[in-house]
């Protein structure tokens, strides 16, 4: 089974505060994505990583940065959250052809106090 | 601009036919994707069309049509467990994709 795991289900955070979300992934899988995920929005991307070391911007990707410095591994970094950042946090995964399924992590709902 | 469009809440009865349908306009078109989310879990992959026409998985069927921007979710012989939301995604000429809000099916006993 394609296993993709979130360091936190739930967060809560100041304004202001660094955020690290992180995300494992055991398939070996070369895409890696973070998306965001708000009530009456599609999920929005916010980086997205083709290979160890390499990222691009997604739709939304301001505020934001990632790291990806070992294959299954994909961070992303909040360098100063603000109250607008509060969502749920989806990180995803997909091997290398496009036309393939991406499967997601269980989520990190983040709240900014 | 890109946009999907899906209903947001859809109600059915268990052991009843629902139909979820979702129209796109899009940059492109690399295949649309049908997920599964239930409330506080993951999207789960439940169907993928590139080509016009149903596909059949069991209980649940994906029908497109490329020159209507046009899909939909056929969920037969619904289950309490159904109860979720349906999340409607296309792949733009990018490789991208472009997801809808989701529809919340709800199943009544």
């Amino acid at each position: 089974d394609v296993k993709v795991t979130q360091s936190s289900r739930y967060l809560v955070k100041r304004t202001g505060e660094k955020v690290f979300l992180e995300c494992v992934q055991d398939m070996d899988h070369e895409n890696m994505f973070w998306y965001r995920q708000d009530p009456g929005l599609g999920l929005r991307l916010i980086y997205f990583s083709y290979d160890v070391k390499m990222k691009e911007k997604g739709d939304i990707p301001e505020g934001y940065s990632v790291s990806r410095e070992k294959k299954e591994r994909f961070s992303l970094i909040l360098e100063s959250a603000s109250t607008n950042q509060t969502s749920m946090y989806l990180c995803a995964s997909s091997p290398l052809a496009e036309y393939n399924e991406q499967f997601f992590g269980p989520g990190t709902r983040l709240t900014v106090l | 601009g890109q946009n999907i469009d899906q209903p947001t809440e859809m109600t059915a009865t268990e052991g009843a036919i629902v139909q979820i349908n979702c129209t796109y306009q899009t940059s492109g078109f690399n295949g649309l994707f049908w997920y599964q989310q239930h409330a506080g879990e993951a999207p789960t992959f439940l169907s993928y069309n590139v080509l016009d026409g149903l596909e059949e998985k069991g209980r649940f069927s994906s029908f497109l049509s490329r020159s209507k921007g046009y899909s939909y979710l056929l969920l037969k012989e619904l289950q309490m467990k159904d109860s979720a939301s349906y999340l409607c995604a296309v792949m733009d000429s990018n490789y991208q994709l472009i997801w809808g809000a989701g529809t919340k099916l709800i199943i009544k006993p």
